[in-house]
């Protein structure tokens, strides 16, 4: 079975704090991706990455940045964490061509900046 | 950008009863997928339809797919309480065919 999993299921961080999210998926997929899920808006795509040292902007990249050193491993970092990046913020994989494969999701992070 | 838009936002229905959700999106398409999320959890895959299919079944799961309407529509035959999650249709964009981008879901609730 794949599996994706994330560093915390739930995290609260203080306003202008650094945040890291963590990913670790165990297939050798290609792609990975994070993205934010807030109530009405559905799940947004932040960033995604389809190589290792590889990224690329998704629809809201602002006040993000990636990192991904490892082929299972794709970070999210919040630089100065602000209280509209309270989110869930969940974490998938899949092989090549996203579109004509399903992605993998972890279980997700709830964090909370206060 | 949204690309995909569940209807209904929410249904409530009984045990035994059939569930059907519509989803419906803007540009060409190779893929359509439908995933659901029990709450507060991650997103698990349920089916796949590429734009030259018109229908697929799995289990208690039928899919249809309408390019001509840009809509596709999930049934779930003989509902069961533990049916009850939020699902969601993904597209990819035929220009762009490594994301998905997902619609904002329909929240079913299925009574015992």
């Amino acid at each position: 079975d794949v599996k994706v999993t994330q560093s915390s299921r739930y995290l609260v961080k203080r306003t202008g704090e650094k945040v890291f999210l963590e990913c670790v998926q165990d297939m050798d997929h290609e792609n990975m991706f994070w993205y934010r899920q807030d109530p009405g808006l559905g799940l947004r795509l932040i960033y995604f990455s389809y190589d290792v040292k590889m990224k690329e902007k998704g629809d809201i990249p602002e006040g993000y940045s990636v990192s991904r050193e490892k082929k299972e491993r794709f970070s999210l970092i919040l630089e100065s964490a602000s209280t509209n990046q309270t989110s869930m913020y969940l974490c998938a994989s899949s092989p090549q061509l996203a579109g004509r494969y399903e992605q993998y999701f972890g279980p997700g992070t709830r964090l909370t900046v206060t | 950008s949204q690309q995909g838009e569940e209807d209904p936002q929410a249904l409530s229905i009984q045990e035994g009863e059939n569930a059907t959700m519509n989803c419906s999106y803007k540009t060409s398409i190779n893929n359509l997928q439908w995933y659901r999320q029990n709450s507060g959890r991650g997103l698990v895959h349920l089916i796949l339809i590429r734009s030259n299919e018109r229908e697929k079944h799995s289990g208690r799961l039928r899919v249809t797919l309408d390019t001509s309407k840009k809509s596709s529509s999930l049934l779930i035959t003989a509902s069961r309480a533990a049916d009850t999650a939020s699902y969601f249709c993904a597209t990819d964009d035929r220009r762009n065919t490594d994301k998905l981008i997902f619609g904002t879901g329909t929240r079913l609730q299925v009574f015992p």
